[in-house]
């Protein structure tokens, strides 16, 4: 079965702009998180999908949004780009929601702001 | 409340030896605690989970131990080899419908020949 899979890898963009990333689940899952990791904050929870729906969001500014599509497919959408936007995002899988159901994780987007 | 306390911040353990990583809680509706590992230019990747209704877990060389009343658990690796040189991660969740994980900082483990 194949893993999580992220695109891009790299990513450099200009303060100002947007990013869009992409993430595709394991096949069968349902349910897709977000986290963004940096040296500083280290992994923090950006928003969690199942069935298409937003079921968790967490303490990060309007800029960042996500969508999940019928596929489980999922995007995240950074607008506005800051400096401090450069990190590892991590997109997660899981086979169904609830907070037993293990995460897989893909090896994520290293998005850089110059 | 919802932090996730990890420590030490690094380890060098020498080969064949025991590497133990603390993590502590405070809030009590955390049931799931997961660790993940983490190589350099990968994404984490589950390592071991538990749940508080259990003392101990072990997984081969893997151990989870949780003190529930402490509000503590650790990651114990016997044996320890070069190839588990990574970074660890302890991580907790409430439960319920979502699964969202609260990470600890994490911890460099060095292995050493």
């Amino acid at each position: 079965k194949a893993g999580v899979t992220q695109t891009p890898r790299y990513l450099i963009k200009t303060r100002g702009q947007q990013v869009t990333l992409s993430c595709s689940p394991i096949s069968g899952h349902r349910s897709v998180s977000w986290y963004q990791q940096t040296p500083g904050q280290g992994l923090q929870f950006l928003f969690e999908y199942f069935s298409e729906t937003q079921r968790n969001k967490g303490n990060f500014p309007g800029r960042f949004s996500g969508r999940q599509f019928s596929n489980s497919r999922s995007e995240m959408n950074v607008s506005t780009l800051e400096l401090g936007d450069s990190a590892l995002y991590l997109c997660a899988s899981s086979l169904v929601g609830g907070g037993w159901s293990p995460l897989h994780f893909g090896n994520g987007t290293r998005l850089t702001v110059t | 409340q919802q932090q996730v306390k990890q420590s030490p911040q690094s380890l060098i353990v020498q080969k064949g030896g025991i590497s133990i990583i603390n993590c502590a809680y405070e809030n009590t509706a955390f049931d799931y605690f997961p660790w993940y590992q983490q190589f350099p230019g990968k994404g984490p990747a589950l390592l071991i989970a538990i749940r508080p209704d259990v003392s101990e877990k072990k997984e081969g060389r893997f151990t989870i131990s949780f003190n529930k009343s402490a509000k503590q658990f650790s990651l114990h690796i016997m044996d320890s080899q070069p190839g588990d040189s990574a970074t660890y991660f302890c991580a907790a969740s409430g439960g319920g419908a979502t699964n969202k994980l609260i990470f600890g900082t994490g911890t460099l483990l060095a292995v050493q020949p």
